[in-house]
């Protein structure tokens, strides 16, 4: 157990959905980050929150909505999904941002039909 | 070309064998993180280091800051070591993988 979850562990959504990932560390972090990991491709860092403000977000369509209400908590909103957005989402968390160990939540496995 | 560089991609040993994956990278990084992802998707965070050598158990993990080259050596190994094993470089708010090394470990 590594202090950080994530749910719902698999999703099957259509492109027209709204669903909402959600992740959530009791580890007293302060900085949070969403990864993307597809088939074949080496992890992709989405969003980075560090104290509940967003200081990263590297390009990542619209469709794709963070959201850190706390440093809790981490929420990834999605909408409008493409099929190639199936992958494993990721959540982890890091005492502070920067360079520091991350401590990686099991991921969400998505399915877009 | 990736930021982070790992060799080999794919690896099949024996068990008892000892192992060694190699990361190099291009981005000037104060410290390295080496990761194992286990089927299933769970990461673990194994090494976070930024010179000269660290042990844990039958892992270590060596790096040159210079050449900007690390290794992850694995000794004695089991098939429980059968996993990814991922080298990350961060820099500032952003990390790069690498693609990742497949070790299979034969009983």
């Amino acid at each position: 157990e590594t202090g950080v979850t994530q749910t719902p562990r698999h999703l099957v959504m259509g492109m027209t959905n709204k669903k909402s990932l959600k992740c959530e560390q009791h580890l007293g972090h302060n900085a949070m980050y969403w990864y993307k990991q597809s088939a074949k491709k080496p992890l992709e860092l989405m969003f980075v929150y560090s104290l509940e403000e967003r200081v990263e977000n590297n390009s990542v369509p619209s469709r794709f909505s963070p959201e850190c209400p706390n440093s809790s908590h981490l929420f990834l909103h999605l909408h409008t999904l493409q099929p190639e957005d199936s992958a494993l989402y990721l959540c982890a968390s890091s005492p502070s941002g920067g360079e520091g160990t991350q401590y990686f939540g099991p991921g969400t496995r998505l399915l877009v039909l | 070309k990736n930021e982070v560089e790992q060799s080999p991609q794919n690896l099949t040993a024996q068990e008892g064998e000892f192992i060694t994956i190699n990361c190099s990278y291009s981005v000037g990084i104060s410290a390295l993180h080496w990761l194992q992802q286990h089927p299933g998707g769970g990461i673990v965070s194994l090494f976070m280091l930024s010179s000269g050598k660290k042990k844990h158990g039958r892992l270590i993990a060596t790096i040159n800051i210079q050449e900007k080259h690390s290794s992850l050596h694995i000794t004695a190994s089991h098939p429980r070591d059968s996993a990814v094993y991922i080298c990350a470089a961060p820099r500032g708010n952003q990390f790069y993988f690498g693609t990742g090394t497949s070790l299979t470990v034969i009983p």
